[in-house]
């Protein structure tokens, strides 16, 4: 089946650094990534849309100078908490639609844990 | 945009016994219904989906159920084991992304 990667699984880091977060289609093009953030015992909330060769769509409430979003390939997707502080510490994951003959199948990355210090 | 709710957000049933949850969604143009199944610390999991175009859909114990009058989605398990124990999320797809319900942690008592 369709495997989506992520990178790192884990991070630890300061206040006021930025962290990257890299998100990759293993074994299928994905023109179209999504990120996620869930905090726990919460549901995954929608951040950005990833276009591979447009800028990335932000919901609502998203600041998107803040949280930098790069699909560099059809197969990577980057997003980068930028100046990174304790409220940002969240799970991040992302996922990849794959086409198939009558429907979008989405499937999730391994997620990143985040723990800004 | 799209608006789903999920009850309820936590059930406990024992054993063999069956579990139900239920999702409501406010777009009538969404077309494509997941389920997910999320263990503590990992990813979500597919577990099953249907389309709008279908009423019923079943996958061994598990079933889901759509009335796309009423705009509701119902996921079924029979037969409940304790590895069943997970967090449940419904979604739907309205416009090429997933809305996601709350979430429903269920319990499987041995």
């Amino acid at each position: 089946g369709a495997v989506v990667s992520q990178h790192p699984s884990w991070v630890i880091c300061k206040s006021g650094t930025s962290v990257k977060i890299e998100c990759r289609s293993l074994d299928f093009q994905a023109t179209t990534m999504f990120w996620y953030r869930q905090f726990p015992k919460q549901s995954l909330m929608l951040m950005a849309t990833s276009n591979e060769g447009s800028k990335a769509t932000y919901e609502q409430g998203v600041e998107k100078d803040k949280f930098l979003i790069n699909h560099a390939s059809l197969t990577l997707s980057t997003l980068t908490v930028t100046s990174a502080h304790p409220e940002d510490s969240s799970f991040y994951i992302c996922s990849a639609p794959r086409s198939g003959r009558d429907q979008e199948t989405q499937y999730f990355g391994p997620g990143t844990r985040l723990l800004v210090l | 945009g799209e608006n789903v709710e999920q009850h309820p957000s936590t059930l406990s049933v024992q054993e063999g016994d069956s579990a139900v949850i239920k999702c409501t969604y406010s777009d009538s143009a969404s077309n494509y219904f997941p389920w997910y199944k999320q263990e503590l610390g990992k990813r979500p999991q597919l577990i099953i989906d249907i389309r709008s175009n279908v009423g019923e859909k079943k996958d061994q114990r598990i079933a889901v159920t759509l009335n796309k009058t009423a705009k509701h989605f119902s996921l079924h398990i029979t037969e409940t084991q304790p590895e069943d124990s997970a967090v449940y999320f419904c979604a739907a797809n309205g416009v090429g992304q997933l809305t996601f319900g709350s979430g429903t942690q269920l319990t499987v008592l041995p």
